[in-house]
């Protein structure tokens, strides 16, 4: 278990209106990250952080914004929400110098 | 372009039998690769890796192999059990997206069913 939680787990919202996902992690590790997990997709990823306030773009950023302000905490934010975001969200952490990354147990975000 | 492909959507087999898990890859440039298991409705679950160094790593009832020559590594399960029924995911580490920040590209999963 790496101390990772997301919130919410579940959300429907309607097309146009904004949403913010949250990333929240317990053990301060530097680098974290957004996939989605679409059928017939696998894991793509959104953005990626190496640090409080450095992010970076990924495969599928666009429609997509991040923020960072504290190590712990990293927030995904649709600004107009589309159907086409309709999708379940993972966030995961890795540690400083090594390969492998632990996720969290997702958000399943339906837009209508 | 795809990098990391997973070719069987599905893969059904045997309780007690061996089950092998394919993943090809075109970027000569990886040098890390993972195996994540996932179980409906839970977060991917971190399973086994392989420095592109290495041609074989085991750890239990899990074995990968990893055929540079080719672009191909394997995942083997000996021997499989019900529990071990989700979708596995390959992934590696590389690529265009922060590949020097060991940012990871996954392939799109085979879903393994075994049954009793």
């Amino acid at each position: 278990d790496a101390g990772i939680t997301q919130s919410p787990r579940h959300k429907v919202t309607e097309t146009g209106t904004p949403v913010t996902l949250r990333c929240h992690q317990t053990e301060n590790h530097r680098y974290m990250y957004w996939y989605r997990q679409d059928p017939g997709h696998g894991l793509r990823l959104i953005h990626y952080s190496y640090g409080v306030k450095d992010t970076d773009k990924g495969e599928v950023s666009d429609g997509y914004s991040v923020s960072r302000s504290k190590t712990e905490d990293f927030l995904l934010t649709l600004e107009s929400a589309t159907s086409s975001q309709t999708s379940v969200y993972f966030c995961a952490i890795r540690v400083s110098g090594g390969n492998e990354q632990f996720f969290g147990p997702g958000t399943r975000l339906t837009v209508l | 372009d795809q990098q990391v492909k997973q070719n069987s959507p599905s893969l059904s087999v045997q309780e007690g039998r061996i089950s092998i898990l394919n993943c090809d890859y075109t970027n000569s440039m990886f040098d890390y690769f993972l195996w994540y298991k996932k179980y409906p409705a839970e977060g991917p679950t971190f399973l086994i890796s392989i420095s592109s160094i290495k041609d074989k790593n085991e750890d239990g009832r899990f074995t990968v192999f990893l055929n540079k020559s080719a672009k191909h590594l394997s995942l083997h399960i000996v021997p499989s059990q019900p529990g071990d029924s989700a979708v596995y995911f390959c992934a590696a580490r590389g690529g265009v997206y922060g590949g020097s920040q060991g940012n990871l590209i996954f392939g799109k999963g085979t879903k393994l069913s075994v049954k009793p």
